[in-house]
């Protein structure tokens, strides 16, 4: 079993909308939460950082963590194209290290 | 301020040469980090340090690999010997506390 899980993707919505990316992962014990956007032959940024149970608001941004399910997730509100970029999900375990998913490709369409 | 920076931007070898990948973290940060990053992939925890100190290796594919950051600051991740299965990109980042910033990566290839 991976240590973070992502749906590759593509997703594609259009403009406007929210886009919704989900990430599951295996560690119980793990307490920080990460997103990072990748645009095509660029580093990871990072965009939203989470430690508690609930939503946490950054602009268009909202990232909600279940640590009971160990699911978390980004939504994007207001898709813009400028969005259009692979976000990946990293988890930092007990063991202090930092996993990341494979990404979930994110395309929004004009 | 400056961000994370790598040293060469690509690398281009020949199979069992040795190559010498360079990162300066941002000014200040305790934790470094290095990773590989395969197309179409996550970046992948090869090892990192909290100053001088190697904190934990058990990315590093084989003993072919390995990294020092002797003053705490600039770190070289070395590979002895390279193979054409080391051909990635070379990611190295840097943080104070939980939240970590990249670099823009070196683009290794071995011939």
């Amino acid at each position: 079993q991976k240590e973070v899980e992502q749906n590759s993707g593509p997703l594609s919505v259009p403009e406007g909308a929210i886009a919704s990316l989900n990430c599951t992962y295996s560690d119980r014990v793990s307490q920080s939460f990460f997103w990072y956007r990748q645009y095509s032959g660029k580093s990871p940024e990072l965009i939203m950082s989470i430690y508690s149970n609930g939503d946490k608001e950054d602009g268009r941004f909202t990232a909600q963590l279940n640590k009971a399910s160990q699911y978390v997730s980004l939504l994007i509100r207001d898709s813009q194209p400028s969005d259009s970029a692979t976000y990946l999900c990293a988890v930092v375990t007990g063991a202090n290290n930092l996993f990341f998913g494979t990404g979930t490709r994110l395309t929004v369409i004009p | 301020g400056a961000g994370v920076s790598q040293s060469p931007r690509y690398k281009v070898t020949k199979r069992g040469q040795d190559v010498a990948l360079r990162c300066d973290p941002i000014s200040g940060h305790v934790s470094l980090y290095w990773y590989r990053q395969a197309l179409g992939q996550g970046p992948e925890f090869l090892t990192y340090f909290n100053y001088e100190a190697q904190q934990d290796k058990s990315g590093l594919p084989n003993d072919r690999f390995s990294a020092e950051r002797p003053e705490g600051s600039i770190s070289t991740l070395t590979i002895q010997r390279t193979e054409q299965r080391d051909s990635a990109m070379y990611r190295c980042a840097s943080s104070t506390r939980n939240e970590q910033f990249f670099g823009p990566g070196t683009r290794l290839t071995v011939l």
